[in-house]
């Protein structure tokens, strides 16, 4: 089984440059996740959709990042300016939750690296 | 989500078990345990997850206290790619969003 792919694995970027990254899922998984890892500390959810609708972005910051979800399947994120700030690793990752259960685990791609001087 | 505590770092020897605790006091009835790791430069891996009793898999083994206010996870021979980050979570199986919300986990370390 295939897993997440992500790309591109690398990014340098300066500053109020814009920049995007894109997540290709498990097939048939519905839920589709961003985290945002910065160095040191544990990833932390930045949008969640289900199929193609918005979930939960409560902790995206909006006035500069986006995402979308186009047909349910692949999905991408943008940042634009982007900030020193930003310089992170951006993980995508996909489930096939049975909702209410609890029993369900997802899965992470290798992430990409974004550096911004 | 119900917070969880867990030791900043550890160390054990190769081929030996090792048991990585992590307390979680206000737990709720509904909360499941989920244990997730990260080794060097990739994504978070699944371990494990548990609601009250013990549990096995081919990874590890989950040892839940009676009170489930803590939690430990057995590696029960440890390798040196075993060398990751360790995560405990709680998810309510009731949040209905399912979202994991990670804290800064155990950096497991293995001696040779």
């Amino acid at each position: 089984e295939a897993g997440v792919a992500q790309s591109p694995r690398y990014k340098i970027i300066e500053k109020r440059q814009s920049v995007a990254f894109w997540c290709n899922p498990i097939s048939g998984h519905a839920t589709l996740y961003w985290y945002q890892q910065i160095l040191g500390q544990g990833p932390k959810l930045l949008i969640q959709f289900q199929n193609n609708g918005v979930v939960d972005d409560s902790q995206l910051p909006k006035d500069r990042f986006s995402a979308e979800r186009l047909k349910g399947v692949d999905s991408t994120l943008k940042i634009q300016p982007a900030k020193l700030e930003d310089s992170a690793v951006y993980l995508c990752a996909s489930s096939s939750n049975v909702p209410g259960t609890g029993t369900y685990e997802q899965y992470f791609g290798p992430g990409t690296r974004l550096t911004v001087t | 989500d119900a917070k969880t505590t867990q030791p900043n770092s550890m160390e054990s020897n190769e081929e030996e078990p090792v048991h990585l605790p992590c307390n979680h006091s206000t737990i709720s009835g509904t909360d499941y345990i989920h244990w997730y790791r990260q080794l060097p430069s990739q994504g978070p891996e699944y371990v494990i997850h548990g609601l009250t009793s013990n549990v096995n898999n081919r990874m590890a083994s989950l040892a839940i206290a009676e009170d489930r206010k803590s939690s430990t996870l057995i590696l029960h021979r440890a390798t040196l790619r075993d060398a990751a980050v360790y995560y405990c979570i709680l998810r309510d199986v009731n949040f209905g969003n399912e979202k994991l919300t990670f804290g800064t986990g155990t950096r497991l370390t293995i001696i040779p």
